[in-house]
């Protein structure tokens, strides 16, 4: 399968800075990529959708200038978590879809751990 | 929205038994993808379903896209202590939406 690499896979940070999230495709391009977040115990709930090029596309609820994408090229896309609280202390992963499946199989990275202190 | 109803949302289960757990939805998916993901990990895509009626085994698991292409199955026939850990459904429509999780425990 194809290979999605995430990192960190952990941070702690101090409330109130931000943090920055990296999710790179490795052996394949990517146009379109994902971010997830997930509590202990359920399920992975969908925040935004990256494209390479263009503006995220964000969830209902999801904060925009909040957590903030970049798609700058078909192998990277960041998530950068501003001003973090307490509260966004979770567990965040991206995923990426080969082209060539149209985006029908979707490989995730290892996810980040984030605890906000 | 479109929602995924999984069950069932734990199950412990001795080494050796067979394993089922099933996906459905109110909605119709194109495609439908089971994952297995450990503490910690990201989901690893383990099966993926793009026809109706698709019947798909990878080693001990099969998978099943089901008819009415709004329910899943997935089996795992004699289970050892590694198949530990949550899996989850999911399928596409336009996004990719998951269900809730089943978390299995296997006993030596």
């Amino acid at each position: 399968g194809a290979v999605v690499s995430q990192h960190p896979s952990w941070v702690i940070c101090k409330s109130g800075t931000s943090v920055k999230i990296e999710c790179r495709s490795l052996d394949f391009q990517a146009t379109t990529m994902f971010w997830y977040r997930q509590f202990p115990k359920q399920s992975l709930m969908l925040m935004a959708t990256s494209n390479e090029g263009s503006k995220a596309t964000y969830e209902q609820g999801v904060e925009k200038d909040k957590f903030l994408i970049n798609h700058a090229s078909l192998t990277l896309s960041t998530l950068t978590v501003t001003s973090a609280h307490p509260e966004d202390s979770s567990f965040y992963i991206c995923s990426a879809g080969r082209d060539d499946f149209m985006n029908t199989e979707a490989f995730f990275g290892q996810g980040t751990r984030l605890t906000v202190v | 929205g479109q929602q995924l109803n999984q069950s069932p949302q734990s199950m412990f289960i001795q080494e050796g038994e067979d394993v089922s757990m099933n996906c459905t939805s109110s909605s119709i998916f194109n495609t439908w993808l089971w994952y297995k993901q450990d503490p910690g990990e990201g989901p690893v895509l383990l099966i993926a379903l793009y026809k109706a009626g698709e019947l798909t085994s990878n080693g001990r698991l099969t998978a099943q896209f089901g008819i009415t292409r709004k329910d899943s199955f997935l089996n795992i026939s004699a289970s050892i202590p590694s198949d530990v850990g949550i899996y989850f459904c999911a399928g596409r429509g336009g996004k990719l939406i998951f269900g809730q999780g089943t978390e299995l425990s296997v006993k030596p």
